[in-house]
């Protein structure tokens, strides 16, 4: 079945510092992928949707010079968190449709434990 | 706000009831979808049920669908303690890909 893999499954970084998180479609092709984040106890919220070769879109009040999403290739994403703060820390997931399976092609990474200190 | 709502927030049963969750959500969809999530994990799929399907049963999960009402019920039967987990419904809102995702029930099963 269609594998989405993130990296890392957890991350400490110092306040002011960038972290990138990676998310992999292993055994399909991607052109769209999506970034979610949760708080502790919460629902997951759409943060972007990453489009392979062309910009994100950002969802409304996610600030995108401080999430940057570059989706280069057809297999891969990565979300950067710039100058990382306290309030930034929370847990990171992505998804990706397998094309091939269509609506039921929603797969998700482990997600990222992001923890800014 | 897209996202939709589930309740109860959290539910406590023993092992062997049932369990069921509900969940609203806002918008128009083409299907809903119901996800599981244990403690700090990823997402894992378990029934997806299309805006023209009324009920969907997948061994011992059963949803349905009231698109008037703009609602869904995922009922677990004779539950077990591997069970115990978050319960996300998830809309495609107006026919995006995007999904959003509702507020989620803790489900936690009892031995």
């Amino acid at each position: 079945g269609a594998v989405v893999s993130q990296h890392p499954s957890w991350v400490i970084c110092k306040s002011g510092t960038s972290v990138k998180i990676e998310c992999r479609s292993l055994d399909f092709q991607a052109t769209t992928m999506f970034w979610y984040r949760q708080f502790p106890k919460q629902s997951l919220m759409l943060m972007a949707t990453s489009n392979e070769g062309s910009k994100a879109t950002y969802e409304q009040g996610v600030e995108k010079d401080k999430f940057l999403i570059n989706h280069a290739s057809l297999t891969l994403s990565t979300l950067t968190v710039t100058s990382a703060h306290p309030e930034d820390s929370s847990f990171y997931i992505c998804s990706a449709i397998d094309p091939d399976r269509g609506i039921y092609g929603y797969t998700f990474g482990s997600g990222t434990r992001l923890t800014v200190v | 706000s897209q996202q939709g709502e589930e309740d109860p927030q959290a539910l406590s049963i023993q092992e062997g009831e049932n369990a069921t969750m509900n969940c609203s959500y806002k918008t128009s969809i083409n299907n809903l979808q119901w996800y599981r999530q244990n403690s700090g994990r990823g997402l894992v799929h378990l029934i997806l049920i299309r805006s023209n399907e009324r009920e969907k049963h997948s061994g011992r999960l059963r949803v349905t669908l009231d698109t008037s009402k703009k609602s869904s019920s995922l009922l677990i039967t004779a539950s077990r303690a591997a069970d115990t987990a978050s319960y996300f419904c998830a809309t495609d809102a107006n026919g995006a890909n995007n999904l959003f995702f509702g507020t989620g029930t803790r489900l936690t099963v009892i031995p």
